[in-house]
């Protein structure tokens, strides 16, 4: 099992160009996040996914969107990248319908803005 | 606003001795809590958890103390050893959703 894993591992950007970062879980799990990580901020959640076709804001959704392709897969496109979204970016799963509210985390997606 | 708080951005120990991590919350509708652990470079992975029905859990040489009138739960390590050197993050839920919410991290050095 790989778990969950994130593609790319790391991108630059110019500001006003777009993206998607890749996720995707072998896990069976229902709901899958999408968090940024920053300095002195510990992992905010941008998005998330309770089941396949359902999505929600998280705590800081500005600026991204997001799509549950399937049960495995769940992306996030930022549409028009800012310096601001430079952060490390983190993808998880978890089933919280089963009892467990541990989430799996992917290794991450390092983001560069210029 | 703040939910989780982890006041201490840092800890330095002797490696042998207990490392002492804590976290406060200010939400009284959490239930449950974790924590986990995050080498540089790498995704964070689950250490332990606890239900609010309890005030204590255990698993090997990591366990975890709730305090629900204080708000306020603790990670010990005894013994703790140069490999437990990481950032630490508390989280915590009151969601059936399993949304989480994180504390900011402690970076934790154990010295040889």
């Amino acid at each position: 099992n790989a778990g969950v894993t994130q593609t790319p591992k790391f991108q630059v950007l110019k500001t006003g160009q777009s993206m998607t970062l890749q996720c995707a879980q072998d896990m069976n799990h229902n709901s899958m996040y999408w968090y940024r990580q920053d300095p002195g901020m510990g992992l905010r959640l941008i998005y998330y996914s309770a089941s396949e076709g359902t999505t929600d804001k998280g705590e800081v959704p500005n600026g991204y969107n997001v799509s549950r392709l399937n049960k495995r897969e769940f992306s996030l496109r930022l549409e028009s990248a800012a310096p601001s979204q430079t952060s490390v970016y983190f993808c998880a799963s978890s089933s919280p319908t089963s009892g467990s509210y541990e989430q799996y985390f992917g290794p991450g997606t390092r983001l560069t803005v210029t | 606003d703040q939910q989780v708080k982890q006041n201490s951005p840092s800890l330095s120990v002797q490696e042998g001795r207990i490392s002492i991590l804590n976290c406060d919350y200010t939400n009284s509708m959490f239930d449950y809590f974790l924590w986990y652990k995050k080498y540089p470079a790498e995704g964070p992975t689950f250490l332990i958890s606890i239900s609010s029905i309890k005030d204590k859990n255990e698993d090997g040489r990591f366990t975890v103390f709730l305090n629900k009138s204080a708000k306020h739960l603790s990670l010990h390590i005894v013994p703790s050893q140069p490999g437990d050197s990481a950032v630490y993050f508390c989280a915590a839920s009151g969601d059936q959703g399993g949304k989480l919410i994180f504390g900011q991290g402690t970076e934790l050095s154990v010295k040889p």
